[in-house]
Protein backbone atom coordinates (compact mmCIF):
# COMPACT_ATOMS: atom_id res chain seq x y z
CA UNK A 1 0.00 0.00 0.00
CA UNK A 2 1.82 3.23 -1.07
CA UNK A 3 -1.40 5.04 0.54
CA UNK A 4 -0.77 9.05 1.99
CA UNK A 5 -3.70 10.65 2.94
CA UNK A 6 -5.00 14.24 3.83
CA UNK A 7 -8.07 16.02 5.10
CA UNK A 8 -10.01 18.13 4.82
CA UNK A 9 -10.31 17.76 0.59
CA UNK A 10 -10.99 21.28 0.27
CA UNK A 11 -10.97 24.23 3.26
CA UNK A 12 -12.57 27.84 2.75
CA UNK A 13 -11.17 30.24 5.62
CA UNK A 14 -11.26 33.71 6.65
CA UNK A 15 -7.73 35.65 7.36
CA UNK A 16 -8.37 35.63 10.76
CA UNK A 17 -9.08 31.77 11.12
CA UNK A 18 -7.17 29.04 12.94
CA UNK A 19 -7.45 25.94 10.88
CA UNK A 20 -5.20 22.64 10.57
CA UNK A 21 -4.12 20.78 7.44
CA UNK A 22 -3.70 16.79 8.43
CA UNK A 23 -1.78 14.27 6.82
CA UNK A 24 -1.50 10.24 7.34
CA UNK A 25 0.64 7.67 6.01
CA UNK A 26 1.24 4.02 7.01
CA UNK A 27 3.89 2.54 5.11
CA UNK A 28 6.51 2.89 8.15
CA UNK A 29 8.25 6.04 6.22
CA UNK A 30 10.42 8.34 8.50
CA UNK A 31 10.50 11.50 5.99
CA UNK A 32 7.12 13.46 5.60
CA UNK A 33 6.92 16.37 3.51
CA UNK A 34 4.75 19.57 3.04
CA UNK A 35 4.90 21.07 -0.52
CA UNK A 36 2.38 24.26 -1.58
CA UNK A 37 1.32 23.83 -5.55
CA UNK A 38 -0.03 27.06 -6.92
CA UNK A 39 -1.90 26.48 -10.54
CA UNK A 40 -0.16 25.33 -13.50
CA UNK A 41 3.02 24.96 -11.45
CA UNK A 42 5.14 22.62 -9.62
CA UNK A 43 4.74 21.91 -6.01
CA UNK A 44 7.01 24.22 -3.85
CA UNK A 45 9.14 22.30 -1.06
CA UNK A 46 7.53 24.16 2.53
CA UNK A 47 8.97 21.60 5.15
CA UNK A 48 10.70 18.18 5.91
CA UNK A 49 10.63 16.28 8.67
CA UNK A 50 13.00 13.22 8.95
CA UNK A 51 12.42 11.24 12.05
CA UNK A 52 9.89 13.41 13.73
CA UNK A 53 12.50 16.28 13.42
CA UNK A 54 12.58 19.52 11.37
CA UNK A 55 15.09 18.87 8.63
CA UNK A 56 14.32 21.82 5.98
CA UNK A 57 12.32 24.78 6.78
CA UNK A 58 12.39 26.45 3.27
CA UNK A 59 11.99 30.04 4.51
CA UNK A 60 8.22 29.76 4.81
CA UNK A 61 6.37 32.54 6.51
CA UNK A 62 5.77 32.12 10.38
CA UNK A 63 1.78 31.93 9.36
CA UNK A 64 2.31 28.03 8.67
CA UNK A 65 3.78 26.11 11.45
CA UNK A 66 4.38 22.10 10.87
CA UNK A 67 3.92 19.74 13.43
CA UNK A 68 4.81 16.13 13.10
CA UNK A 69 3.18 14.34 16.66
CA UNK A 70 4.54 10.83 15.58
CA UNK A 71 6.05 9.25 12.24
CA UNK A 72 2.70 8.40 10.81
CA UNK A 73 1.15 11.95 11.12
CA UNK A 74 1.95 15.17 10.26
CA UNK A 75 0.14 18.48 10.35
CA UNK A 76 0.05 22.08 9.43
CA UNK A 77 -1.34 24.47 11.27
CA UNK A 78 -2.25 27.75 9.92
CA UNK A 79 -3.30 30.74 11.02
CA UNK A 80 -3.51 34.62 9.89
CA UNK A 81 -3.11 33.69 6.50
CA UNK A 82 -3.12 36.04 3.01
CA UNK A 83 -5.41 35.54 0.11
CA UNK A 84 -1.89 34.73 -1.82
CA UNK A 85 -1.86 31.64 0.14
CA UNK A 86 -4.72 30.09 -1.49
CA UNK A 87 -3.30 26.96 -3.20
CA UNK A 88 -3.60 23.23 -2.99
CA UNK A 89 -1.50 22.05 -0.37
CA UNK A 90 0.32 18.47 -0.84
CA UNK A 91 1.72 15.93 1.73
CA UNK A 92 4.12 13.44 0.97
CA UNK A 93 6.16 10.88 2.50
CA UNK A 94 9.77 8.76 1.78
CA UNK A 95 11.59 5.92 3.41
CA UNK A 96 13.67 8.56 4.59
CA UNK A 97 17.22 6.05 4.70
CA UNK A 98 19.72 8.91 4.24
CA UNK A 99 21.93 8.28 1.27
CA UNK A 100 19.79 6.34 -0.54
CA UNK A 101 17.81 8.05 -3.76
CA UNK A 102 14.15 8.64 -2.19
CA UNK A 103 10.84 7.80 -4.20
CA UNK A 104 8.06 10.35 -2.94
CA UNK A 105 4.39 9.20 -2.42
CA UNK A 106 2.14 11.78 -2.39
CA UNK A 107 -1.71 12.60 -1.24
CA UNK A 108 -4.30 13.90 -3.03
CA UNK A 109 -3.82 16.82 -1.36
CA UNK A 110 -6.06 20.41 0.56
CA UNK A 111 -7.39 22.73 -1.79
CA UNK A 112 -7.32 25.94 0.41
CA UNK A 113 -9.28 29.07 -0.40
CA UNK A 114 -8.19 32.37 1.74
CA UNK A 115 -10.57 34.57 1.80
CA UNK B 1 23.18 22.56 -8.40
CA UNK B 2 20.46 20.29 -9.00
CA UNK B 3 17.49 20.99 -11.47
CA UNK B 4 15.22 19.27 -14.08
CA UNK B 5 14.20 20.98 -17.66
CA UNK B 6 11.32 19.90 -19.19
CA UNK B 7 9.63 20.27 -22.33
CA UNK B 8 7.30 23.21 -22.52
CA UNK B 9 3.61 23.08 -23.15
CA UNK B 10 0.64 22.60 -23.93
CA UNK B 11 0.65 19.53 -25.93
CA UNK B 12 -2.59 18.38 -27.71
CA UNK B 13 -2.58 15.10 -29.64
CA UNK B 14 -5.30 12.92 -31.17
CA UNK B 15 -6.32 9.46 -29.89
CA UNK B 16 -3.67 6.93 -30.43
CA UNK B 17 -0.94 9.19 -31.30
CA UNK B 18 3.08 8.64 -30.08
CA UNK B 19 3.89 11.03 -27.66
CA UNK B 20 6.90 11.89 -26.21
CA UNK B 21 8.01 14.84 -23.38
CA UNK B 22 11.61 16.03 -23.03
CA UNK B 23 12.97 15.73 -19.85
CA UNK B 24 17.09 16.13 -19.34
CA UNK B 25 18.52 17.56 -16.05
CA UNK B 26 21.86 18.27 -14.48
CA UNK B 27 22.58 16.97 -10.70
CA UNK B 28 26.13 15.79 -9.60
CA UNK B 29 26.74 11.96 -8.46
CA UNK B 30 23.84 9.25 -9.26
CA UNK B 31 20.30 10.88 -8.69
CA UNK B 32 17.14 9.09 -9.40
CA UNK B 33 14.74 10.51 -12.04
CA UNK B 34 11.03 10.11 -11.82
CA UNK B 35 7.92 11.22 -13.85
CA UNK B 36 4.30 11.97 -11.96
CA UNK B 37 1.46 12.29 -13.07
CA UNK B 38 -1.34 14.96 -11.84
CA UNK B 39 -4.77 14.37 -13.14
CA UNK B 40 -7.70 17.43 -12.89
CA UNK B 41 -7.72 18.41 -9.34
CA UNK B 42 -5.72 15.21 -7.82
CA UNK B 43 -2.26 15.12 -6.41
CA UNK B 44 0.42 14.08 -8.20
CA UNK B 45 0.93 10.15 -8.65
CA UNK B 46 4.08 8.33 -9.15
CA UNK B 47 3.94 7.21 -13.08
CA UNK B 48 7.56 5.39 -13.35
CA UNK B 49 10.81 5.57 -12.08
CA UNK B 50 14.87 4.26 -13.17
CA UNK B 51 17.13 4.62 -10.59
CA UNK B 52 20.60 4.24 -12.61
CA UNK B 53 21.97 4.18 -15.40
CA UNK B 54 20.07 2.77 -18.56
CA UNK B 55 16.91 1.54 -16.51
CA UNK B 56 13.76 1.54 -18.31
CA UNK B 57 10.85 2.54 -15.75
CA UNK B 58 7.58 1.39 -17.24
CA UNK B 59 4.15 1.92 -16.42
CA UNK B 60 0.53 1.76 -17.74
CA UNK B 61 2.03 2.16 -21.31
CA UNK B 62 4.65 4.67 -20.63
CA UNK B 63 8.18 4.30 -20.70
CA UNK B 64 11.51 6.19 -19.81
CA UNK B 65 15.01 5.53 -19.95
CA UNK B 66 17.67 6.76 -18.00
CA UNK B 67 20.61 8.11 -20.24
CA UNK B 68 23.44 9.75 -18.35
CA UNK B 69 25.50 10.15 -21.14
CA UNK B 70 22.72 12.67 -22.90
CA UNK B 71 21.48 13.81 -18.71
CA UNK B 72 17.85 12.90 -20.39
CA UNK B 73 14.93 10.99 -19.32
CA UNK B 74 12.28 11.39 -22.02
CA UNK B 75 8.54 10.06 -21.38
CA UNK B 76 7.16 8.55 -24.36
CA UNK B 77 3.97 5.88 -24.71
CA UNK B 78 3.23 4.48 -28.10
CA UNK B 79 -0.64 5.58 -28.10
CA UNK B 80 -2.03 7.94 -26.00
CA UNK B 81 -6.10 8.01 -25.12
CA UNK B 82 -8.36 10.81 -23.80
CA UNK B 83 -7.53 9.21 -20.46
CA UNK B 84 -4.09 10.50 -20.42
CA UNK B 85 -5.32 13.96 -20.57
CA UNK B 86 -3.19 15.64 -17.37
CA UNK B 87 0.05 17.66 -16.47
CA UNK B 88 3.52 15.66 -16.43
CA UNK B 89 6.24 16.37 -13.93
CA UNK B 90 9.77 14.95 -14.33
CA UNK B 91 11.95 15.05 -11.06
CA UNK B 92 14.89 14.18 -9.70
CA UNK B 93 15.65 13.17 -5.85
CA UNK B 94 19.36 13.27 -5.37
CA UNK B 95 21.96 11.18 -3.72
CA UNK B 96 21.27 12.93 -0.35
CA UNK B 97 17.63 11.94 -0.74
CA UNK B 98 15.96 14.54 0.81
CA UNK B 99 15.31 16.44 -1.88
CA UNK B 100 13.17 16.56 -4.93
CA UNK B 101 13.88 18.94 -7.78
CA UNK B 102 10.66 18.75 -10.15
CA UNK B 103 10.47 20.10 -13.54
CA UNK B 104 7.83 22.87 -14.85
CA UNK B 105 5.19 20.40 -15.82
CA UNK B 106 3.90 19.29 -19.01
CA UNK B 107 0.26 19.82 -19.83
CA UNK B 108 -1.39 16.87 -22.03
CA UNK B 109 -4.37 16.93 -23.97
CA UNK B 110 -5.57 13.95 -25.71
CA UNK B 111 -8.62 14.90 -27.81
CA UNK B 112 -10.61 11.87 -29.77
Amino acid sequence: DTEVTQTPKHLVMGMTNKKSLKCEQHMGHRAMYWYKQKAKKPPELMFVYSYEKLSINESVPSRFSPECPNSSLLNLHLHALQPEDSALYLCASSQGSSGRRETQYFGPGTRLLVL
Amino acid sequence: GNSVTQMEGPVTLSEEAFLTINCTYTATGYPSLFWYVQYPGEGLQLLLKATKADDKGSNKGFEATYRKETTSFHLEKGSVQVSDSAVYFCALSDQAGNQFYFGTGTSLTVIP
